[in-house]
């Protein structure tokens, strides 16, 4: 989308690898929000962040909303990992905007 | 158990019918929300409603109209389908009714207009 540019489109991770995806916002967000699409289509949360950083498991993820970036990073990356990841973004006007996504692959 | 239930998971319509999506929470959410995604695009935001009550409207067309019968509750019913209503349409909700809240999604329902 025109708000939120998120890279890379494309990842391939070898199993045990790590790398991190990126959103960066063209104006000032309050809060973003990291969501992984399973192969059934669902959206399974990951993040919310209104400032600072988070860390589940394997993942982390960070907010910057001065500098408009957040950040999702995932180490010793296993096959289940594969899917599709969105970052969204809410900004003070109440509108929500969507990354276009990047769609990892885990391979053995 | 799934907390956002939405139906049909897929639906196929013929140009100029009405069909009416389905979508039901179980989180105690004060909010929901309708998105759209279609092919090769991100999602995008359509409606939002808090106490079942319009928050905000960014869909163009009129054809698509929110329905909120029960709280937990908000039915998409879209009139006249065009071709190029064919996307996935996501339920969303969360416990504050805020764009930028914490939010929820269901897992879609795929709409395919002939």
């Amino acid at each position: 989308g025109d708000q939120v540019e998120q890279s890379p489109s494309a990842l391939s991770l070898h199993e045990g690898t790590g790398s991190a995806l990126r959103c960066n916002f063209t104006t000032t967000m309050r809060a973003v929000q990291w969501f992984r699409k399973n192969s059934r289509g669902s959206l399974i949360n990951l993040f919310y962040l209104a400032s600072g950083t988070k860390e589940n498991g394997r993942l982390k993820s960070a907010f910057d909303s001065k500098e408009r970036y957040s950040t999702l990073h995932i180490r010793d990356a296993q096959l289940e990992d594969s899917g599709t990841y969105f970052c969204a973004a809410g900004n003070s006007n109440n509108r929500i905007f969507f990354g276009d996504g990047t769609q990892l692959v885990v391979k053995p | 158990d799934p907390k956002i239930i939405q139906k049909p998971k897929y639906l196929v319509a013929v140009t100029g019918s009405e069909k009416i999506l389905i979508c039901e929470q179980y989180l105690g959410h004060n909010a929901m929300y309708w998105y759209r995604q279609s092919a090769k695009k991100p999602l995008e935001f359509m409606f939002s409603y808090s106490y079942q009550k319009l928050m905000d409207n960014q869909t163009a067309s009129s054809r698509f109209q929110p329905q909120s019968s029960k709280k937990n509750h908000l039915d998409l019913q879209i009139t006249a389908l065009k071709p190029d209503d064919s996307a996935t349409y996501f339920c969303a909700s969360s416990q504050v009714p805020q764009n930028y809240a914490e939010q929820f999604f269901g897992p879609g329902t795929r709409l395919t207009v002939l």
